[in-house]
């Protein structure tokens, strides 16, 4: 597609439940980050995958947060047991390579709500 | 570690007049920084970056930042601002480690 395509746009969710958000890349990136914006929180880096390598898991705020990436593209967010505060958006965003060369181009976000 | 800062929750300015959103950057070595814009209840999108080169970078929708090493600056400037300009404006640092941190967020209000 021509952007950054993001899945569920809307989900709501019992407190306790697993939920799963799906990011698809533009064609061709390499790089792909997911990004949570919280109100009063800000933008919040989660996770970011470049290639083959190894991911940066440094910002997933607990072990209820996983992410993966299938086949250099597709990736998916997976929240485990889901708690209030998890409620937001989740942002993924994705860009050809790493490297300031290269713009980061941002989805339009899943909003998730737990209730 | 590399961060910025926005130092104003909120703007607001009146349409046609200029505009500055301001934010300031704490860096090791060279600053690469970006602005994003989001509008309401839609993801981030990208207004321009300073990487090297000229001071004065020239971005989308008529939006230019001045990057100053001094004062260690990077603010948001418009000439004229228009009603359809108020949303939030983030600014960012790259990370050595491959990732943008991000600001706290302005939000503009522009009133016609």
């Amino acid at each position: 597609g021509a952007g950054v395509s993001q899945s569920p746009s809307n989900k709501v969710t019992e407190k306790g439940k697993d939920v799963e958000l799906r990011c698809d890349p533009i064609s061709g990136h390499t790089a792909l980050y997911w990004y949570r914006q919280s109100l009063g929180q800000g933008l919040e880096f989660l996770i970011y995958f470049q290639g083959n390598s190894a991911p940066d898991k440094s910002g997933l705020p607990s072990d209820r947060f996983s992410a993966e990436r299938t086949g250099g593209s597709v990736s998916t967010l997976t929240i485990q047991r889901t708690q209030q505060e998890d409620s937001a958006v989740y942002l993924c965003a994705s860009s050809l390579r790493e490297g300031t060369l290269y713009t980061i181009y941002f989805g339009e976000g899943s909003w998730l709500t737990v209730v | 570690a590399q961060s910025v800062a926005q130092p104003e929750d909120q703007v607001n300015v009146a349409e046609g007049n200029p505009l500055t959103v301001k934010c300031t950057y704490s860096v090791s070595g060279n600053p690469y920084l970006f602005w994003y814009v989001q509008y309401p209840n839609r993801g981030l999108q990208f207004l321009l970056k300073y990487i090297t080169g000229d001071n004065l970078v020239k971005g989308s929708y008529g939006f230019e930042a001045e990057f100053n090493k001094s004062q260690t600056s990077f603010h948001l400037k418009k000439p004229s601002a228009l009603v359809s300009d108020s949303a939030l404006y983030f600014c960012a640092v790259y990370n050595q480690g491959g990732k943008l941190i991000f600001g706290q967020g302005t939000e503009l209000s522009v009133k016609p």
